[in-house]
């Protein structure tokens, strides 16, 4: 089975500072992780993904994630967090060796302050 | 990427009615998935749209609730029969290139406010 988790219903950070959304999953074998980003009143944007490789993935706008097997976490960060990035944050995995479709976590509100 | 359009983009319909929610993909693709997002919550899948084939629903989702059509690779409805106010969310199409980039492309959704 394949499930992952979100700790956070919301994330605060002001504009300029570094933002840290948190993802941890399960899976019985080598993951395939995803982040997408859904805007109000839009669907689900793709940001970025981990097959296999570096474990720093780097995606749209800005966007990286760490993969970290020892952990089992794909954390999404930015550098310096902007207004628009006011969101929700959705992490997703799938176990390639086992159903072909994702689970989604519950998501995370991020609220970038001015 | 995928461009998916999905009509339409928002409804208000009344109890015990029904509505076909319409998804389109500009180039064919493999695997078709219908999603429902209820307020505040994740997604859930609702199932898979096979082309020319039953779909293949998901635990709590019936055929008979949630009928699926998929006459082609690039087209897909879904329809939520008799509904009650508990069926009020974002229904949401999604598509994936099987041996291809693995991830998901979502359609803008459909917001359904039952009565």
């Amino acid at each position: 089975a394949q499930s992952v988790a979100q700790p956070e219903d919301q994330v605060n950070v002001a504009e300029g500072n570094p933002l840290t959304v948190k993802c941890t999953y399960s899976v019985s074998g080598n993951p395939y992780l995803f982040w997408y980003v859904q805007y109000p009143n839009r669907g689900l944007q793709f940001l970025l993904k981990y097959i296999t490789g570096d474990n720093l993935v780097k995606g749209s706008y800005g966007f990286e994630a760490e993969f970290n097997k020892s952990q089992t976490s794909f954390h999404l960060k930015k550098p310096s967090a902007l207004v628009s990035d006011s969101a929700l944050y959705f992490c997703a995995v799938r176990d390639p060796g086992g159903s072909y479709i994702p689970t989604f976590g519950r998501g995370t509100s991020l609220i970038v302050h001015p | 990427s995928a461009v998916i359009s999905q009509k339409p983009s928002r409804d208000i319909c009344q109890r015990g009615t029904s509505l076909t929610i319409q998804c389109q993909v500009d180039s064919q693709v493999t695997m078709m998935f219908w999603y429902r997002q209820q307020p505040g919550q994740s997604l859930t899948l609702i199932a898979t749209a096979n082309q020319g084939s039953e779909a293949t629903y998901e635990s709590g989702f019936v055929i008979d609730k949630f009928p699926i059509s998929r006459p082609n690779l690039t087209f897909s409805t879904l329809t939520v029969s008799n509904m009650s106010p508990e069926d009020s969310s974002i229904y949401l199409c999604s598509v994936e290139y099987r041996g291809g980039p693995n991830e998901q492309f979502f359609g803008p959704g459909t917001r359904l406010t039952v009565l």
